[in-house]
């Protein structure tokens, strides 16, 4: 069983649409998750980052963590064609090991 | 400005020819890191550094080498290289693992 699972897609949804991207994980001892935007021929960049359950949000964009469940997920409201990217989760923070996980990335794109 | 720069950007090369991709960082982080992205398997990490001298094996280090001598570089090395090792490489530093990574702007390696 993979550590990190995420939906490679890709998902293409109209401007303005709500986007959900999520990632599952297998170890409930993960503390930290993140999520990083990737454009097209570029390094990934941090967007959002949490160590709790619950929402953290961030203008148009919202990570939730869900410990119980071992699922996060992020929210793009207001979705523009600008948000068009890969988005990876990663998570890591297990005491001891100097390791974080990435998910295998969903390819987003949005129609103008 | 702050950055993480990487040398060559592209390159091919041919099996068993030794190659080294230089990685250097001016924010003076002290973790640094390689990854390897390749198409379904996203991003998985070779080696990382946490400081000058102090250097581990990620999840996949068969077949590279790395080096930290200065606190700013941290190069790369296939001594042999293998078509499998053709791939999307990043460097990425950090003030700490579970801090924002902020990664290069990545080297596409083909070995033929």
């Amino acid at each position: 069983q993979k550590e990190v699972e995420q939906d490679p897609g890709p998902l293409s949804v109209p401007e303005g649409a709500i986007v959900s991207l999520n990632c599952t994980y297998s170890n409930s001892a993960f503390q930290y998750f993140m999520w990083y935007r990737q454009y097209s021929r570029k390094g990934p960049e941090l967007l959002m980052y949490t160590y709790s359950s619950g929402n953290k949000e961030d203008g148009r964009f919202t990570a939730q963590v869900d410990k119980s469940s071992k699922y996060i997920s992020l929210f793009i409201r207001d979705s523009q064609p600008s948000d068009s990217a890969t988005y990876l989760c990663a998570i890591g923070g297990i005491q001891g090991a100097q390791k974080l996980v990435f998910g295998q990335g969903t390819r987003l794109t949005i129609n103008p | 400005e702050a950055q993480v720069t990487q040398n060559p950007r592209y390159l091919i090369t041919v099996t068993g020819k030794k190659l080294t991709v230089t990685c250097s960082q001016n924010m003076n982080h002290e973790y640094m890191s390689w990854y390897r992205q390749d198409p379904g398997l996203g991003l998985r990490q070779i080696y990382y550094s946490m400081n000058v001298e102090v250097t581990d094996k990620g999840d996949v280090p068969e077949g590279y080498k790395v080096s930290r001598k200065e606190k700013r570089n941290f190069p790369l090395i296939l001594e042999s290289p293998s078509p499998n090792q053709t791939s999307l490489y990043f460097c990425a530093s950090s003030s700490g693992l579970l801090y924002e990574q902020y990664f290069g702007p990545g080297t596409r390696l083909t070995v033929t």
